[in-house]
């Protein structure tokens, strides 16, 4: 079994100001990870992913996460947020190559001041 | 839109009657995911298909959940006799096998039990 701990609930960040969203896993087998975001009144969308590889992945809007096996973590960053990156943001873990479902933290609400 | 639809978006029922849900997963995927996401919350596995096959229930999944996928399309979920703490946002996703294990998500749909 897998379990995922986010550790802000709430993140407040001024607009052009970096961001990282924290996010540790625990697994006895290895896996994949996930960023899901959730912008208001939509569905989950998914982010960016490590699979395999190369151990930072980056979205089409700027955003990048490291896999970091050791300290089992795949922290969420951004250089400078806009306000329109306001929206929920879940990390995931799956078994890797299993089949079985994503195990989601609690979500950060990423709230971005002008 | 070809993306996972789910129907109704909101249900609003009295405790004790019984509900159904539909999922219509992305046509080419052959797995399908339900969730169940409360308030403060990410989203919790409840059960999974590959085809019409249920091949993974959480523990969440009481009996009075049933969920079925005939002909290895569509999905639905029923609850039975609700209670309150049925009352939660139903995501359905659904994924292709093979390499590429993005699930895509549904808007799901929100059930308030009064």
């Amino acid at each position: 079994a897998q379990s995922v701990t986010q550790l802000d609930s709430q993140v407040p960040v001024f607009e052009e100001a970096p961001v990282e969203l924290r996010c540790n896993y625990s697994s006895s087998v290895s896996v994949y990870l996930f960023w899901y975001v959730q912008y208001p009144n939509q569905g989950l969308q998914l982010l960016l992913k490590y699979l395999s590889g190369s151990t930072l992945v980056e979205s089409i809007n700027g955003f990048e996460a490291e896999f970091n096996k050791s300290q089992t973590s795949f922290h969420l960053r951004k250089p400078s947020v806009h306000i329109s990156d306001t929206a929920e943001y879940f990390c995931a873990v799956s078994e890797a190559g299993g089949a079985d479902g994503l195990t989601f933290g609690k979500g950060t609400h990423l709230i971005i001041q002008p | 839109d070809t993306g996972v639809s789910q129907d109704p978006r909101h249900k609003i029922t009295k405790r004790g009657q019984n509900v159904t849900f539909r999922c219509d997963p992305i046509s080419e995927h052959n797995r399908l995911y339900w969730y169940r996401q409360t308030l403060g919350q990410g989203p919790e596995f409840l059960t999974y298909f590959q085809n019409e096959a249920q091949l993974e229930k959480s523990r969440l999944l009481s009996d009075r959940f049933s969920a079925e996928r005939p002909k290895g399309s569509f999905s639905t979920l029923e609850i039975q006799r609700t209670e309150q703490g049925d009352s939660a946002m139903y995501l359905c996703a659904s994924s292709a096998t093979g390499g590429n294990t993005e699930a895509f998500f549904g808007q799901g749909t929100r059930l308030t039990v009064v």
